[in-house]
Order: C-alpha cells, then structure tokens, then sequence
C-alpha cells in the first residue's frame, strides 16, 4: 500500500497570504490528523476529521481549518498566515482513529 | 500543551550500547506510543502499549509503563548508527486520534 502523501512538500509564503496543505491518506484509512511541529512547541495536534467531519479539535486560532472529503483526501487551510505559522506541518492517518498513527512526510511551510 | 515529557533532551552513545529514554506524563491515558522522526521527516510508529499493559518487546525495543508514575521508557538495545533519530512518546486520552507529544528526546548514535 503506498504511504501517507502530503503536498506540497516545501512552501514559502509571505505574511496575510493564504495556504491549503493537502494530504492523501493511506487507502482504506478514514481518520485523518492534521500537527504543527515546530522547534519551541513541539508537536501540536490541530484537527482531526473522520468520514468527513471534524472530530477531534486542538487549540488553535480560526484561520487554521481543515476538511476531509469523501475519499478521505484532506486539505488544511491557513489564512492571513504570521512569522509564527512557520512549522514541519504533519499529517496522519488512521484505518479507525485508533491507536497507531501513520504519519506523511510533511510539509515544510516558510512565512516571510 | 504537552503531555509528555522526554528525559533526556538529547543523548549520544557508540554503535552497541543501550540507549534509554523516558517519559512522563500527567493525565490518565488509554495508551502510549513511542514514534521515531529522522531529521525533519515524518514520524514512524515504533510502539504501542496500553493502560493495562507493563511491558512490551518488539525487535531490539522494550517498552515499560508506570501508569502510578505516569512514566515510560523506551529502550533500544544494541544500537546502530540507523537508529540515530529524535524519539518522541505520544499518549492517547481516549481510544480516538488525538495524540499529545513529548518534546522528545535526540539519539545520536556513533559508529
């Protein structure tokens, strides 16, 4: 089964611009989790969908979103973006929303 | 917020050594799970081991669980220059998705 894809994989963006991250799950998966990573927080869990609705929601401001659609395809959106949206922006998924996470490569967003 | 907490921050063996991480945590959890990261890449499941569960072996890792400590510690013995990576520990509240990260802890392994 092919992995977890996210893309793009690098983006540099400048600040009050808007960006949407996609993420293909792995086949027969319906959970998807969306995390920031960055270097003072760490990991930081931001949402995540399962059969296309919003489950679970981490404490992050309004302009993060997100939506998952009917294949499981999900897409993050970041508008009027600041230095400080600048993270390793990971997404997972999972056959249920159980346990075991399989994570993408990422995507590495710049904001200047 | 997190969770987890990784001791130590970073730690540097030679190849065949045992390496030693652990984890605490604050709240009561369903499960915790160790996951590696290499360099700014995306994370891979190592481990799993719920509430009800002590101790766990898979390959070179054995995974224990305090949950009256509310700790974790993930060994790998026999370590190789491969295993050279940031280790996190993730617990799970609940049997859903959301997963609270350590800060995680830098292994760096020497030939």
């Amino acid at each position: 089964k092919a992995g977890v894809t996210q893309t793009p994989r690098y983006l540099i963006k400048t600040r009050g611009q808007q960006v949407t991250l996609s993420c293909s799950p792995i086949s027969g998966h319906r959970s998807v989790s969306w995390y920031q990573q960055t270097p003072g927080q760490g990991l930081q869990f931001l949402f995540e969908y399962f059969s296309e609705t919003q489950r679970n929601k981490g404490n992050f401001p309004g302009r993060f979103s997100g939506r998952q659609f009917s294949n499981s395809r999900s897409e993050m959106n970041v508008s009027t973006l600041e230095l400080g949206d600048s993270a390793l922006y990971l997404c997972a998924s999972s056959p249920l929303g159980y346990n075991e996470q399989f994570f993408g490569p990422g995507t590495r967003l710049t904001v200047l | 917020s997190q969770q987890g907490e990784e001791d130590p921050q970073a730690l540097s063996i030679q190849e065949g050594e045992n390496a030693t991480m652990n984890c605490s945590y604050k709240t009561s959890i369903n499960n915790l799970q160790w996951y590696r990261q290499n360099s700014g890449r995306g994370l891979v499941h190592l481990i799993l081991i719920r509430s009800n569960e002590r101790e766990k072996h898979s390959g070179r890792l054995r995974v224990t669980l305090d949950t009256s400590k509310k700790s974790s510690s993930l060994l790998i013995t026999a370590s190789r220059a491969a295993d050279t990576a940031s280790y996190f520990c993730a617990t799970a509240t609940t049997g859903y998705s959301t997963l609270t990260f350590g800060k995680g802890t830098m292994l760096l392994v020497s030939p």
